[in-house]
């Protein structure tokens, strides 16, 4: 079974240009979450979804970023136009049973803002 | 307003002496409490969790322990080992059932 997927592991982009962070849960899991971990913090929760819905995104500030879960595919973190604070590392995480229960990590994204 | 800290950035143990990290918080809501470990270029990966209901459990090397009166809870590995070397996080849960993060703490045993 795989574990949680994500890519690409390492983007670069310019000011203003758009980013697409993806995450594939693993197989059975239908609950899934982004964090983002900026240089010397811990790791803060963005937003919570399940398949098609967007259960919880306090954690998403309020311009330039959505999250989907589609029913089919993997889940998308976008970013548009993109600004130099936005470099962080973005964890993906999903729970197989339950809202919240044990969540387990992918690899990460690196974005990286020039 | 950091809810999950965690004060000591790094810590060096020789390596089959005991390893303590710990993590204090600051909402008396919080009702479940993780530990995840994490590698250089890695996602943090579960180690070992509590209930608010327990002060103790134990899982092999590791073994959390939780007070509650203090609003400290830590993670005890004994005996150390060179793999152990990883950027440790504690999690907690609130009754909102979100996940809070502390910085993490960097755990390096020395052969």
């Amino acid at each position: 079974n795989a574990g949680v997927m994500q890519n690409p592991r390492h983007l670069v982009r310019r000011r203003g240009q758009e980013a697409r962070l993806r995450c594939s849960p693993m197989k059975g899991h239908s609950h899934v979450y982004w964090y983002r971990q900026l240089p010397e913090e811990g790791l803060k929760f963005m937003v919570y979804l399940q398949k098609e819905n967007i259960i919880d995104e306090s954690g998403m500030p309020k311009e330039r970023f959505s999250a989907e879960f589609p029913k089919e595919g993997p889940s998308i973190l976008r970013i548009q136009q993109v600004v130099r604070g936005d470099s962080a590392a973005y964890f993906c995480a999903s729970s197989p049973w339950a809202p919240w229960d044990t969540q387990y990590f992918g690899p990460g994204t690196r974005l990286t803002v020039l | 307003d950091q809810q999950v800290k965690q004060n000591s950035p790094s810590l060096s143990v020789q390596e089959g002496r005991i390893s303590i990290l710990n993590c204090d918080y600051t909402n008396s809501m919080f009702d479940y409490f993780l530990w995840y470990k994490k590698y250089p270029a890695e996602g943090p990966t579960f180690l070992i969790s509590i209930s608010s209901i327990k002060d103790k459990n134990e899982d092999g090397r590791f073994t959390v322990f939780l007070n509650k009166s203090a609003k400290h809870l830590s993670l005890h590995i004994v005996p150390s080992q060179p793999g152990d070397s990883a950027v440790y996080f504690c999690a907690a849960r609130d009754t909102g059932n979100q996940f809070y993060f502390g910085t993490g703490t960097s755990l390096t045993v020395i052969p």
